[in-house]
């Protein structure tokens, strides 16, 4: 049971463009929702990270969008750069120990 | 930079081989975590710790073991490595302080070739 469903699993855009990657979630006890940028040969490193007592979180050109009725989160890059290609997951967390679980991962290019 | 070290870095073993991967952390963390990452899978969870000699099984913890004998030091240990097991793992902690609760923070990766 995937139990954090992300998509699409790719996404082209040109620079300045806004991608947008979409989360879902079926555990209603997560609690906190993070999304990580990787890039090749690297660690993922956490990008932003939203609680649901609010709805949309900015963090420089991050955005986090949350939806708690439906489940869902998003993440939106303003002015996308060819800098912010890498691999995007989001994941979810809630209880103790701070176990996350992840999303399969959205590959982003921004074309220049 | 959350001062985790993994090593190795990179590892190329045989079928039925043992094989430990090692985190170190510098901040005294209390929660640590092993994640393996395969394409069209994401990171899923192998074991997690939550102090020393405490720790739990993930989501995909057959055919891996881990210790945890002091603060800094987790552990990852493949009895008899599988090719299935190929993959790279990442060792992660959790910063529980300042009421943000955990954020968690990756290692650089130890890539694993089982052939």
């Amino acid at each position: 049971q995937q139990q954090v469903k992300q998509s699409p699993q790719s996404l082209i855009v040109q620079k300045g463009g806004i991608p947008i990657i979409n989360c879902a979630y079926e555990n209603t006890a997560f609690d906190y929702f993070p999304w990580y940028q990787q890039f090749p040969g690297k660690g993922p490193a956490l990008l932003i990270a939203i609680r649901p007592d609010v709805s949309e979180k900015k963090e420089g050109r991050f955005t986090i969008s949350f939806n708690k009725s439906a489940k869902q989160f998003s993440l939106h890059i303003m002015d996308s750069q060819p800098g912010d290609s890498a691999t995007y997951f989001c994941a979810a967390s809630g209880g103790s120990n701070y176990k996350l679980t992840f999303g399969k991962g959205t590959l982003l290019t921004v074309n220049p | 930079d959350a001062g985790i070290t993994q090593s190795p870095r990179h590892k190329v073993t045989e079928t039925g081989t043992p094989v430990t991967l090692r985190c170190h952390q510098t901040e005294n963390h209390r929660y640590m975590y092993w994640y393996r990452q395969d394409p069209g899978h994401g990171l899923r969870l192998i074991h997690y710790s939550y102090g020393v000699k405490d720790t739990d099984k993930g989501e995909v913890s057959d055919g891996y073991s881990v210790s945890r004998s002091k603060t800094e030091d987790f552990l990852l240990t493949l009895e008899s490595a599988t090719s299935s097991q190929t993959s790279v793992y990442f060792c992660a902690i959790a910063r529980t302080s300042g009421g943000q609760g955990g954020e968690l923070f990756f290692g650089e990766g130890s890539r694993l070739t089982v052939l």
